[in-house]
């Protein structure tokens, strides 16, 4: 059971140059969501994705494009990657209400640190 | 959206109880409690959640005010494991797809 995958685990970019986050997850669940961790803060909520077809931006959407290709994968895409955008970055999923679920909690990927130079 | 306040840091010794309080004064009747926890290092993990009533789990109980305006995280016998930054969100219709965390409280387990 493996959960949440993210790949990379770690990678560090040169200003400008672009690179795509992938995440997969296995639970069979509908929503998908891509969160930023800088150092010594909380999360914060870049994209979400509701279900297979939707996407729509949280709090923190500039400068980062998202996919989410099925069910199972929702990828994060930096097209030109600058020094602010180093950080931590999650990727969870989730049951959405009508799946049949009781627990609507998140499962986390244990994340990609990307650093830009 | 409501918000939540914990406080920054609490300190605890091994092997001893420790309560992790929320206070969520403007929640509204459809908000559940969700608790999570994020050891060095990791993701955030799922602890526990509850609406109206107090829940347990093998992880840790949540008491709930009986006017929901606050809760409590218990954990009841605190491991060096345990030392982590809980976060305490609500979520409900209004933000179902938009889990913010706060800062949250990190817990420091001596032993």
């Amino acid at each position: 059971n493996a959960g949440v995958t993210q790949t990379p685990k770690f990678q560090v970019l040169k200003t400008g140059q672009s690179m795509t986050l992938q995440c997969a997850q296995d639970m069979n669940h509908n929503s998908m969501y891509w969160y930023r961790q800088d150092p010594g803060m909380g999360l914060r909520l870049i994209y979400y994705s509701a279900s297979e077809g939707t996407t729509d931006k949280g709090e923190v959407p500039n400068g980062y494009n998202v996919s989410r290709l099925n069910k199972r994968e929702f990828s994060l895409r930096l097209e030109s990657a600058a020094p602010s955008q180093t950080s931590v970055y999650f990727c969870a999923s989730s049951w959405y209400p009508g799946q049949g679920a009781t627990n609507y909690g998140y499962t986390f990927g244990s994340g990609t640190r990307l650093t830009v130079v | 959206d409501a918000k939540t306040t914990q406080p920054n840091s609490m300190e605890s010794n091994e092997e001893e109880p420790v309560h992790l309080p929320c206070n969520h004064s403007t929640i509204s009747g459809t908000d559940y409690i969700h608790w999570y926890r994020q050891l060095p290092s990791q993701g955030p993990e799922y602890v526990i959640h509850g609406l109206t009533s107090n829940v347990n789990n093998r992880m840790a109980s949540l008491a709930i005010a009986e006017d929901r305006k606050s809760s409590t995280l218990i954990l009841h016998r605190a491991t060096l494991r345990d030392a982590a930054v809980y976060y305490c969100i609500l979520r409900g219709i209004a933000n179902f797809n938009k889990f913010y965390f706060g800062s949250g409280t990190k817990l420091n387990v001596k032993p």
